[in-house]
């Protein structure tokens, strides 16, 4: 059964710091990967995504991601968090030629102390 | 270029009553998706429109229903309405670049989402 998994419910950085969201996914198939941010009373925004190709994949506002086949993972990185960046984010998976029916994580909500 | 547009943010209704919630794609896009999010369950994914053809359906009960029109937007209704079904509930648009009958996975842009209370 497809499946993604976010160990972190919630993680609080210092503005500044440095920054790792944790993804695993378990998928028989090709995975795609993606990773969003949703602010309160918001839909979903992309931040980056993997379909092929280097794995390490570069987002909007600095974040990245590394795919890593051999640990079904695929963390989101930021090297130095901002203010704005408290939100909660998802990770998700879909497959080649499925559709678009994606399978979310519970989300890892962020929060950011000056 | 507009993004994913849903119609309304907010609805209260009562036990019992039915809703239509209104999606409109980005232009160009085909492929139409909704899901509902819950805190108690997370998102989850209820159903995908192609080309006005339901390609995929999660698992929720039949109350649940969409339908897609010829210019690719899309409503879903849910019936008799429970008080679990209180939820954001998302729309995603895709583009589906593929031809030739494959079926195609891509990138979902997401609307703001529509705040549905059953009171």
């Amino acid at each position: 059964a497809q499946s993604v998994t976010q160990p972190d419910i919630h993680i609080t950085v210092s503005e500044g710091a440095s920054l790792e969201l944790r993804c695993n996914y378990s998928y028989g198939a090709t995975p795609y990967l993606f990773w969003y941010v949703q602010s309160p009373g918001q839909g979903l925004q992309l931040l980056l995504k993997y379909f092929s190709g280097d794995t390490l994949v570069q987002g909007i506002k600095g974040f990245e991601a590394e795919f890593k086949r051999s640990q079904s993972s695929f963390n989101l990185r930021k090297p130095s968090v901002h203010w704005s960046d408290a939100a909660e984010y998802f990770c998700a998976v879909g497959a080649q030629n499925t559709g678009n029916q994606f399978y979310f994580g519970t989300g890892t909500s962020l929060t950011v102390i000056p | 270029k507009a993004g994913v547009t849903q119609t309304p943010r907010y609805l209260i209704k009562t036990r019992g009553q039915q809703v239509t919630l209104s999606c409109s794609p980005i232009s160009g896009h085909r492929s139409v998706s909704w899901y509902q999010q819950t805190p108690g369950q997370g998102l989850q994914f209820l159903f995908e429109y192609f080309s006005e053809t339901q390609r995929n359906k999660g698992n929720f009960p039949g109350r649940f229903s969409g339908r897609q029109f010829s210019n690719s937007r899309s409503e879903m209704n849910v019936s008799t309405l429970e008080l679990g079904d209180s939820a954001l509930y998302l729309c995603a648009s895709s583009l589906d670049r593929l031809a030739g009958g494959l079926i195609s996975t891509d990138t979902q842009y997401f609307g703001p989402g529509t705040r549905l209370t059953v009171l």
